[in-house]
């Protein structure tokens, strides 16, 4: 089965620059999907298609994918974006897959 | 106003069955790909099924294969998810969430309904 892998947390102080790594095998052939979800509440899609941003989520929010890693980026971080974090691919044997999720904790 | 809204979670004995809805509204659900997705207390998210948009096509995670099944009716909006042979790892918030058949991605999500198996 695939599997993304992802940090369990990464630390970032506020305004600065946070990055989130989703690891797969060959990921960047893959199109990658990015979900940032509030404690209790549903997902919301903040990245498509490895780069894409759905309307109304900020342009401080940018994603890449190459090789084996993806990146989502989140730049001027904000307490507000103090959340978690989950990649997803969709993979032709496990079909829809998440990562294990990222807690960023802004300092 | 693009919505999704599970509704059908409960508290229910080992073994027992359950069968989960999803009402979509503000859009053409038949444009839409449509999966459950559940999430245990404190842990990530678990994908557990997938129709496609004329119901062609679907797919189970091996945790539900034989005892879940997926189905939906374009006519009246909906989605569904009968849970059968329910075990206590099945204990959730369980989302079903939309992708664009044009876009790829789940821009749409319910709030979730809550599923308890306990004896």
């Amino acid at each position: 089965s695939y599997e993304l892998t992802q940090p369990p947390s990464v630390s970032v102080g506020l305004g600065q620059t946070a990055r989130i790594t989703c690891g797969g095998s060959n990921i960047g052939g893959k199109n990658v999907y990015w979900y940032q979800q509030k404690p209790g509440q549903a997902p919301v899609l903040v990245i498509y298609k490895d780069s894409k941003r759905p309307s109304g989520i900020p342009e401080r929010f940018s994603g890449s994918n190459s090789g084996n890693t993806a990146t989502l980026t989140i730049t001027r971080v904000q307490a507000g974006d103090d959340l978690d974090y989950y990649c997803q691919v969709w993979d032709s044997k496990s079909y829809v897959v998440f990562g294990g999720g990222t807690r960023l904790t802004v300092l | 106003q693009v919505q999704l809204e599970e509704s059908g979670g409960a508290w229910v004995k080992p073994g027992g069955s359950l069968r989960l809805s999803c009402a979509a509204s503000g859009f053409t659900f038949s444009d839409y790909y449509v999966s459950w997705i559940r999430q245990a207390p404190g842990k990530g998210l678990e994908w557990i099924s997938y129709i496609s948009s004329s119901s062609s096509t679907i797919y189970y995670a091996d945790s539900v294969k034989g005892r879940f099944t997926i189905s939906r009716d374009n006519a009246k909006n909906s989605l569904f998810l009968q849970m059968n042979s329910l075990r206590a790892e099945d204990t959730a918030l369980y989302f079903c969430a939309g992708e664009p058949v044009v876009q790829g991605g789940l821009h749409v999500w319910g709030r979730g309904t809550t599923v308890t198996v306990s004896s």
